[in-house]
């Protein structure tokens, strides 16, 4: 199994630019997050999806912030116009339901964004 | 609102020596307490986890040992090793959910 797979793994823009992160998550499972991590806040989970559908937004900063789930493969997040204190690293993870595994986030290799 | 507070923030063990790292929750519907290791440029990934039924759980070297009256776990790693420099973070979860509550993290150096 690939695992999580996250793209790209580095992204340098400049303040205003549009950013999309993408990520796909493990075949099968179910449920999909975005989490941002920095040094001040720790992981600090965005949004998160069950069977493509946003269950979850409350933790988007702002309007500037937008995700994605067109299907059960792909996710998007997108940061429209960027901001320096944007600047972080951004996780998606994905989810198997089912009790036995149900607690288990299994994390792509992030994305490091550098807002300029 | 922090629901996990983790401690210390960093932590320097000389090799074989014995790391401990703290958590305590403050949400008693909590009933799933993970902790997860984080190496430099990648992702967290599942270390060991426990459940408010037992007070201990051993894997190999990591430990994880529970106090449910005191809402309190922590990790501990016997003979720490270089290769266990990480960050690593406690979590937990109430039932039915997928969604972990994270702790800050605690960078761990393991000096040769």
């Amino acid at each position: 199994d690939a695992g999580v797979i996250q793209s790209p793994r580095h992204e340098v823009t400049e303040m205003g630019q549009e950013v999309t992160l993408r990520c796909k998550p493990i075949s099968g499972h179910d449920y999909l997050f975005w989490y941002r991590q920095t040094m001040m806040r720790g992981l600090e989970l965005l949004i998160y999806f069950n069977n493509n559908v946003p269950i979850d937004d409350s933790g988007m900063p702002e309007d500037r912030f937008s995700a994605k789930m067109p299907n059960a493969s792909f996710s998007t997040l997108k940061i429209q116009p960027s901001e320096p204190r944007d600047s972080a690293v951004y996780f998606c993870a994905s989810n198997p339901s089912g009790r036995a595994m149900r607690n288990e986030q299994f994390f792509g290799p992030g994305t490091r964004l550098t807002v300029l | 609102q922090q629901q996990v507070k983790q401690s210390p923030q960093s932590l320097i063990v000389q090799k074989g020596g014995i790391s401990i790292i703290n958590c305590a929750y403050e949400n008693t519907a909590f009933d799933y307490f993970p902790w997860y290791q984080q190496f430099p440029g990648k992702g967290p990934a599942l270390l060991i986890a426990i459940r408010p039924d037992v007070s201990e759980k051993k894997e190999g070297r990591f430990t994880i040992s529970f106090n449910k009256s005191a809402k309190q776990f922590s990790l501990h790693i016997m003979d720490s090793q270089p290769g266990d420099s990480a960050t690593y973070f406690c979590a937990a979860s109430k039932g039915g959910s997928y969604i972990p509550t994270f702790g800050r993290g605690t960078s761990l150096i393991v000096h040769p």
